[in-house]
């Protein structure tokens, strides 16, 4: 247990579909992170937030719109989405945005596929 | 574009065997390296954050190199068991750029009884 959770672990949805990912971070961190991992390509950081505020969007399409409320949660809101957007995306925590060399804790993804 | 290339893609080996992979980077503009252990359907796991040239660090039977000026990180696990089978990522940060990881594809780790 790395003290990251996400929800759902698994979401089939249509291109016409609203969902939402959730991730909760129990770790006491500052910074939340959305990546995804597309086949045979690596993670790919998304989005980060650091003290709830959005401090790096990764040229990301308008389709995926992140949300932190509070330091410990992180949503992925996906309205929209293409057959080519299926992949497993991950969320990460780390106690602050500034220190690279702060460990990242990785939730265990939840596998998306859109129909 | 910064690559962060790893090699092999995959690897198949026999309990007890000792084996190593390697990250390649940009040896230009180096902060740190880090090496995360990925089970099938888990969280991946932090192994090591390498920050120095020569740094040399261990887990267990587990141990990474770093070799900043030539832009290459070795992972070493000695005696591998079935429970090793992972894969094995690593992630470039460069100097400047907050805790921005970028990653290599892994390899593959398969630790046959």
């Amino acid at each position: 247990e790395t003290g990251v959770t996400q929800t759902p672990r698994h979401l089939v949805m249509g291109m016409t579909n609203k969902k939402s990912l959730k991730c909760e971070q129990h770790l006491g961190h500052n910074a939340m992170y959305w990546y995804k991992q597309s086949a045979k390509k690596p993670l790919e950081l998304m989005f980060v937030y650091s003290l709830e505020e959005r401090v790096e969007n990764n040229s990301v399409p308008s389709r995926f719109s992140p949300e932190c409320p509070n330091s410990s949660h992180l949503f992925l809101h996906l309205h929209t989405l293409q057959p080519e957007d299926s992949a497993l995306y991950l969320c990460a925590s780390s106690q602050a945005l500034a220190a690279s060399t702060d460990t990242q804790y990785f939730g265990p993804g939840t596998r998306l596929t859109v129909l | 574009i910064l690559n962060v290339e790893q090699s092999p893609q995959s690897l198949h080996v026999q309990e007890g065997d000792s084996t190593n992979f390697t990250c390649s980077f940009p040896s230009s503009n180096f902060y740190a390296l880090h090496w995360y252990r990925w089970e099938t359907a888990k969280s991946p796991e932090a192994l090591f954050v390498m920050t120095l040239n020569g740094d040399e660090k261990k887990k267990g039977r587990i141990s990474a190199t770093l070799n900043t000026k030539e832009g290459y990180s070795y992972l070493y696990i000695k005696g591998s068991q079935p429970e090793d089978s992972a894969t094995y990522l690593c992630a470039f940060v460069k100097g400047g750029a907050t805790n921005k990881l970028i990653f290599g594809t892994g390899t593959l780790l398969a630790v046959q009884p």
